[in-house]
């Protein structure tokens, strides 16, 4: 399909693992964002990527939280060491990325369950 | 710094009801305000931003900068609107990183 691909849809691991959560944004879209989204947290920001530019990691929770794009394409978000409050639903999302406003494209998410 | 608030995690309405689901933001700025819903088992979507002043599936919402609220609201609510919606926030001339609320899940009884 042309929508933003995540993989693994599930994810279970054991606490002080190390996770990688893979994102394939729409083709074209040179905008790419993460989001956690967990109970009673709702959304949160995490990191914002566009083009070239340096990104935007204002919203990462910790330095066990890392993010990095590929090509300008695909991204991969690391958690290292992690932690039971880690579990959630990890959302991308990609935009065209020409300026103005633009309709965010989600994925279906990474359920990740640390145990 | 920009913030969203939806005060109510959940709200139930009969079918035919009118619905208001509530979000107020703080931001000292011009914000650009949008309303993303998902469905159960879809992917989250955007339902409506004020700045286009439409109705979607017969939602509507207005941006009240002096009481910095974006309530969204519909006259007679369905089934099928049942599912959970976000109020998110966007500073005007910025990037389209969204600034999101908690989350408000409608649910409409028959």
């Amino acid at each position: 399909g042309a929508g933003v691909s995540q993989s693994p849809s599930n994810k279970v691991t054991e606490k002080g693992k190390d996770v990688e959560l893979r994102c394939d944004p729409i083709s074209g879209h040179t905008a790419l964002y993460w989001y956690r989204q967990s109970l009673g947290q709702g959304l949160e920001f995490l990191i914002y990527f566009q083009g070239n530019s340096a990104p935007d990691k204002s919203g990462l929770p910790s330095d066990r939280f890392s993010a990095e794009r590929t090509g300008g394409s695909v991204s991969t978000l690391t958690i290292q060491r992690t932690q039971q409050e880690d579990s959630a639903v990890y959302l991308c999302a990609s935009s065209l990325g020409q300026g103005g406003f633009e309709k965010l494209f989600f994925g279906s998410g990474t359920q990740l369950s640390v145990l | 710094a920009q913030r969203v608030t939806q005060p109510e995690k959940l709200l139930s309405v009969f079918k035919g009801a009118p619905v208001e689901l509530k979000c107020n933001y703080s931001y000292s700025g011009s914000p650009e305000l949008f309303w993303y819903v998902q469905y159960s088992r879809q992917r989250l979507q955007l339902l409506l931003r004020h700045i286009s002043r439409e109705s979607i599936k017969g939602f509507t919402a207005d941006l009240n900068k002096g009481e910095t609220s974006f309530h969204l609201k519909k006259p007679f609510a369905q089934e099928e609107d049942s599912a959970m919606y976000y109020c998110a926030l966007r500073r005007s001339g910025a990037t389209n990183k969204l600034i999101f609320g908690t989350g408000t899940l409608l649910a409409v009884q028959p």
